[in-house]
């Protein structure tokens, strides 16, 4: 399983962008990159996933690095409620129609007024 | 769309007995969905993966005998905590995909056990 390291921590100002960092250096060729985070006491919201283009949608943007070893969430303009823990998680392939993923310990990201 | 409604959202329990948490899919059939517990302050851990109409499979040091995962129809798994301990007081967590591999995994909002 490709690993993943995060920083434990982060600060980001409301309405400023917040940039969330992952390290995956052992990701393989057909091994996805996926962002999740939770809020505190409930379930996780999926928010983006890539193989290696970058991609947008109307949550974030993620930008993988040309040999995919790294990537960075990105919250354009981050306000109160996405204080959460932002998990970076590299998808496990299985035989059969799933694979299972498996969560790190995730950056806890605080924005502040 | 892709809703998972998790039941009970929290539940507290006497020791040694068993507690039933159940997952349904609302608007879409999983046939694989998967159970995570998560202690305070911790990530998720993986417990096992529940495939509609076939045994679970457990992630090693869980133990299947305690959890018992039921997957019956493509809209619900079902985990049973048998004998509860106050060890086993946790957030635990379902997971469900549907079919076709690639798409947003999309998770429950969690069951907060306590046992006394």
């Amino acid at each position: 399983d490709a690993k993943t390291t995060q920083p434990t921590s982060m600060d980001c100002a409301e309405g400023r962008a917040a940039n969330l960092p992952c390290n995956h250096s052992t990701i393989s060729g057909n091994e996805y990159v996926y962002w999740y985070r939770q809020i505190h006491s409930q379930g996780p919201q999926y928010i983006i996933h890539g193989l290696k283009n970058n991609e947008t949608n109307e949550m974030a943007s993620l930008i993988i690095t040309e040999d995919r070893k790294s990537s960075t969430l990105i919250l354009p303009h981050a306000t109160l409620r996405d204080t959460a823990v932002y998990y970076c998680i590299v998808r496990v392939p299985l035989t059969g129609t799933a694979s299972k993923l498996t969560f790190g310990t995730g950056t806890r990201l605080q924005v502040t007024l | 769309g892709a809703v998972v409604s998790q039941h009970p959202s929290w539940v507290i329990c006497k020791s040694g007995t068993s507690v039933k948490i159940e997952c349904r899919s609302l608007d879409f059939q999983a046939t694989t969905m998967f159970w995570y517990r998560q202690f305070p302050k911790q990530s998720l851990m993986l417990m096992a993966t529940s495939n509609e109409g076939s045994k679970a499979t457990y992630e090693q040091g869980v133990e299947k005998d305690k959890f018992l995962i039921n997957h019956a129809s493509l809209t619900l798994s079902t985990l049973t905590v048998t004998s509860a301990h106050p060890e086993d007081s946790s957030f635990y967590i379902c997971s469900a995909s549907r079919p076709g591999g690639n798409y947003g995994y999309t998770f429950g909002s969690g069951t907060r056990l306590t046992v006394v």
